[in-house]
């Protein structure tokens, strides 16, 4: 079992660009959240995805978006990349338990972003 | 909106003492409180989690205690050793797990 895997793992972007950062989850795992750490912070929830849809979102412009596929991996996208985007993605999986408590996360190693 | 405080910021012991991490959450439909543990340039690894069903769980020398009418949890670390210096994120989570809020991580020194 490879657990979660991310890449690229590290990326240079110019502002204005856009990316796109890729996640594989753990085996058996069907839905995929995106976190945002910047140095020295906690990670903050950007969305998390199941079943292909968007399912939570947190307080992040609509320059970032999402996607799932019917394997389960997920894909992120920032547009009009600004400085402050420069930050450690991370890229967490877990199986959702419909009306049970919430889930245990595992992390993939995460993409380092630097936006220049 | 949903938030998790997590105190202190930075914590120095000395290698054998006790290590204590408090986090208040705001959301009372949380039900799922895990502690995940990073150690510089690698990804967070969860260590120890709790159920609202649950007061308190230990696994070796590390334990949670969870108060649902005050909203706090707390993770307790006895016999510190050094390879337990690291930053910790306290989170919390609710049913079906949709979103999962992370406190800002409190940086643990452990001096030999």
């Amino acid at each position: 079992d490879a657990g979660v895997t991310q890449s690229p793992t590290h990326l240079i972007k110019t502002r204005g660009q856009q990316v796109t950062l890729r996640c594989s989850p753990k085996s058996g795992h069907d839905t995929v959240s995106w976190y945002q750490q910047a140095l020295g912070q906690g990670p903050q929830f950007i969305f998390q995805y199941y079943e292909e849809e968007e399912r939570q979102r947190g307080n992040f412009p609509d320059r970032f978006s999402g996607h799932q596929f019917p394997n389960y991996s997920s894909e992120l996208n920032v547009n009009a990349l600004l400085l402050g985007d420069s930050a450690l993605y991370l890229c967490a999986s877990s199986l959702i338990v419909a009306r049970g408590p919430g889930a245990e996360a595992f992390f993939g190693q995460g993409t380092r972003l630097t936006v220049v | 909106g949903e938030n998790v405080e997590q105190h202190p910021s930075t914590l120095s012991v000395q290698e054998g003492d006790s290590a204590v991490i408090k986090c208040t959450y705001s959301d009372s439909a949380s039900n799922y409180f895990p502690w995940y543990k990073q150690e510089l340039g690698k990804r967070p690894q969860l260590i120890i989690d709790i159920r609202s069903n649950v007061g308190e769980k230990k696994d070796q020398r590390i334990a949670v205690t969870l108060n649902k009418t005050a909203k706090h949890f707390s993770l307790h670390i006895t016999e510190t050793q050094p390879e337990d210096s690291a930053v910790y994120f306290c989170a919390s989570s609710y049913t079906g797990g949709f979103k999962t809020i992370f406190g800002a991580g409190t940086r643990l020194f452990v001096k030999a």
